[in-house]
C-alpha cells in the first residue's frame, strides 16, 4: 500500500483559497488518488479523486503532479464549514480498501 | 444520491451487552461494505470488509467472534459487538461502494458512537 505524507495541520482565513498538499511517492501506476474529509463527530465525506489529469468538481479541485508522486487539494474559497480533517488516500485499484493516514487538520479563521 | 444510513447514531450500554449497528445503502446496491473503528484523535482503522452473501474478511487483530458482521442483502450490513466491554467504546463507521470499480468513491455513514459503561 502506498504511504502518504500530509501536514498535521494548516490554517487559513475564511474566503481565501486553501492548498492542501500530499506526497504519495510510492503510488502504483493504476491507483487513483482519493481525497476525503471528516468533520467532527461525523463519518468521512468524499471530496474528489483523480488518476493523472487535474480534476474539478463543485467542492474542490485536485492538481496531480506529472510524476503522480504528489497532489494538491484546492479549496477555492474556504468557509468555516470546510474546517475538517482532510485525508489523501492513494489506492483501490486492486481492492476496495482505503488505508487512512493521519490527515491534515484544516483550521479556518473567521 | 449515494446515501448511506447508519443506525443508531449513539448507544450507551452496560458491560457484557451485545450491540447491533446497522448500515444501509438507501438509494443504491452495495455488494461491498466496510466497517471502520475510530478512537479519539486517531484516524480510521479498517476492521472488516463485508461482501453480500459471503463471510466477511477481517483485518489482522480484529476478533471475528467478537465483531459479527452480516451482509444479508445488497442494501444492509450489520455489525454486532458481542459482550461489549469498556475497551470496545469507540466510533464505528461503515461505508459502501457504489460500483464494482474499486477506484470509485466510497460513501460513508455518519457513524455510531458506542459507549460501554
Amino acid at each position: 500500500d502506498a504511504k502518504t505524507t500530509q501536514p498535521n495541520s494548516m490554517e487559513s482565513n475564511e474566503e481565501e483559497p486553501v492548498h492542501l498538499p500530499c506526497n504519495h511517492s510510492t503510488i502504483s501506476g493504476t491507483d487513483y488518488i482519493h481525497w476525503y474529509r471528516q468533520l467532527p463527530s461525523q463519518g468521512p465525506e468524499y471530496v474528489i479523486h483523480g488518476l493523472t489529469s487535474n480534476v474539478n468538481n463543485r467542492m474542490a479541485s485536485l492538481a496531480i503532479a506529472e510524476d503522480r508522486k504528489s497532489s494538491t487539494l484546492i479549496l477555492h474559497r474556504a468557509t468555516l464549514r470546510d474546517a475538517a480533517v482532510y485525508y489523501c488516500i492513494p489506492g483501490g485499484s486492486s481492492n476496495y480498501q482505503l488505508i487512512w493516514g493521519a490527515g491534515t487538520k484544516l483550521i479556518i479563521k473567521p | 444520491g449515494a446515501v448511506v444510513s447508519q443506525h443508531p447514531s449513539w448507544v450507551i450500554c452496560k458491560s457484557g451487552t451485545s450491540v447491533k449497528i446497522e448500515c444501509r445503502s438507501l438509494d443504491f446496491q452495495a455488494t461491498t461494505m466496510f466497517w471502520y473503528r475510530q478512537f479519539p484523535k486517531q484516524s480510521l482503522m479498517l476492521m472488516a470488509t463485508s461482501n453480500e452473501g459471503s463471510k466477511a474478511t477481517y483485518e489482522q487483530g480484529v476478533e471475528k467472534d467478537k465483531f459479527l458482521i452480516n451482509h444479508a442483502s445488497l442494501t444492509l450490513s450489520t455489525l454486532t459487538v458481542t459482550s461489549a466491554h469498556p475497551e470496545d467504546s469507540s466510533f464505528y463507521i461503515c461505508s459502501a461502494s457504489l460500483a464494482r470499480d474499486p477506484n470509485q468513491p466510497q460513501h460513508f455513514g455518519d457513524g455510531t458512537r458506542l459507549s460501554i459503561l
